[in-house]
């Protein structure tokens, strides 16, 4: 049972262009969506994460904007850099059930020069 | 801080042979638990555990024991390797209860390879 379906599977985007990587839930019980980056031979890194009071998240370059009446959420990278090349999962959990975390199945991120 | 440590990186088993893989963390988390990564798959969750003497079954627990004796360590253990147990697997660590933002912190996984 696949609880966070993520899309599309890879990417690629020329440099300065625009990411954007969609996943969607089942669980509407889940209120914390947070988005992992991973490197080749390196473990997952928390990038950034949203709570559902709002409907988007900022830092830097990157963006989550969540639509709880969809039960989606979505990761934009602008501006995109080579350095961005990476593989990218979301992820859902409930705070009431000691966080365990549900993956998406990720999604390969290739930014071209 | 060293984080999270795993160890072996690599290792090749034949089916039916036996092994632990060692995670350690010098972070004073409280939850710990394991994942496989598997191609297309995303990260499952193995085992978990929110205190020493405390563990528990995630979404694919089948093949595999964990124990927690201490806050510090949670080994993993293949008691018969079977190929479909052929993956990378992570550890991760973060807070429990209060404190916790819900951030998990991985370690740089163990490499498994089931002949």
């Amino acid at each position: 049972q696949q609880q966070v379906k993520q899309s599309p599977q890879s990417l690629i985007v020329q440099k300065g262009g625009i990411s954007i990587i969609n996943c969607a839930y089942e669980n509407t019980a889940f209120d914390y969506f947070p988005w992992y980056q991973q490197f080749p031979g390196k473990g997952p890194a928390l990038l950034i994460a949203i709570r559902p009071d709002v409907s988007e998240k900022k830092e830097g370059r990157f963006t989550i904007s969540f639509n709880k009446s969809a039960k989606q959420f979505s990761l934009h990278i602008m501006d995109s850099q080579p350095g961005d090349s990476a593989t990218y999962f979301c992820a859902a959990s409930c705070s009431d059930s000691s966080y365990k975390l549900i993956f998406g199945s990720g999604t390969r991120l290739l930014v071209r020069p | 801080n060293a984080g999270v440590t795993q160890t072996p990186k690599f290792q090749v088993l034949k089916t039916g042979q036996s092994m632990t893989l060692q995670c350690a963390q010098d972070m004073n988390h409280e939850y710990m638990s394991w994942y496989r990564q598997d191609p297309g798959m995303g990260l499952r969750l193995i085992h978990y555990s929110v205190g020493a003497g405390i563990t528990d079954q995630g979404e694919v627990p089948n093949g595999y024991n964990v124990s927690r004796s201490t806050t510090e360590d949670f080994p993993l253990r293949l008691l018969s390797a079977a190929p479909s147990q052929t993956s990378v697997y992570f550890c991760a660590s973060r807070l429990e209860g209060g404190l916790s933002t819900g951030e998990l912190f991985f370690g740089e996984g163990s490499r498994l390879t089931v002949l």
